[in-house]
């Protein structure tokens, strides 16, 4: 079975652009959360989707948004970077499989703002 | 509101010994607790979970936790570490159904040779 995937791997930006990253869950999930990490805050939510709605959302501003598609990929967009944006960002594929709730992160995609 | 207390940001503790990490956590209802493993350039992998039932539980790699719940604890242990457990290790909470992961800051385990 093939696990989460994310792309792109790494990504250097620079401030005032966008950028666009992607998530595959896995096979049967519906779920999809991203997560930001960096070393001053840690892991932090920014949103799930379901079913391609939104079912919840994390404190963070406008500029961060996603979506889901009906394969349920997910991709979240962050607009205007700003230097603080630089991060690891996880996304985590959650479903019922064989009769057991079940999460898997993927390896992340680490973003870079100079 | 949740929130997850991790008390040590750093544990360097030298092979075969056993080791503590500790967890603490501040929820106003029921919670679902969960201890992940960073290892470099990594995701997380999920080491274990308490959801409900039998307040110790076991995980991959021979880690444990139990569950504390008049002292909102969740402490992870392992009776005796390997060099491939020099991680990054965090604690998490949920309130279960939909409710999103609130995780803590992570503790850095170093294992010593």
């Amino acid at each position: 079975k093939a696990g989460v995937t994310q792309t792109p791997r790494y990504l250097i930006k620079t401030r005032g652009q966008q950028v666009t990253l992607s998530c595959s869950p896995i096979s049967g999930h519906r779920s999809v959360s991203w997560y930001q990490q960096t070393p001053g805050q840690g892991l932090q939510f920014l949103f799930e989707y379901f079913s391609e709605t939104q079912r919840n959302k994390g404190n963070f501003p406008g500029r961060f948004s996603g979506r889901q598609f009906s394969n349920s990929r997910s991709e979240m967009n962050v607009s205007t970077l700003e230097l603080g944006d630089s991060a690891l960002y996880l996304c985590a594929s959650s479903g019922r499989l064989a009769g057991r709730d079940t999460q898997y992160f993927g390896p992340g995609t680490r973003l870079t703002v100079l | 509101a949740q929130s997850v207390t991790q008390l040590d940001s750093q544990v360097p503790v030298f092979e075969e010994a056993p080791v503590e990490l500790r967890c603490n956590y501040s929820s106003s209802v029921s919670v679902y607790l969960f201890w992940y493993v960073q290892y470099p350039n990594q995701g997380l992998q999920l080491l274990l979970k308490y959801l409900s039932g039998s307040t110790l539980v076991k995980g991959i790699n021979g880690f444990e936790a139990e569950f504390n719940k008049s002292q909102t604890s969740f402490h992870l242990r392992k009776p005796s570490v390997h060099i491939s457990d020099t991680a990054e290790y965090f604690c998490a909470v949920s309130e279960g159904g939909n409710t999103p992961l609130v995780f803590g800051k992570g503790t850095r385990l170093s294992v010593i040779a």
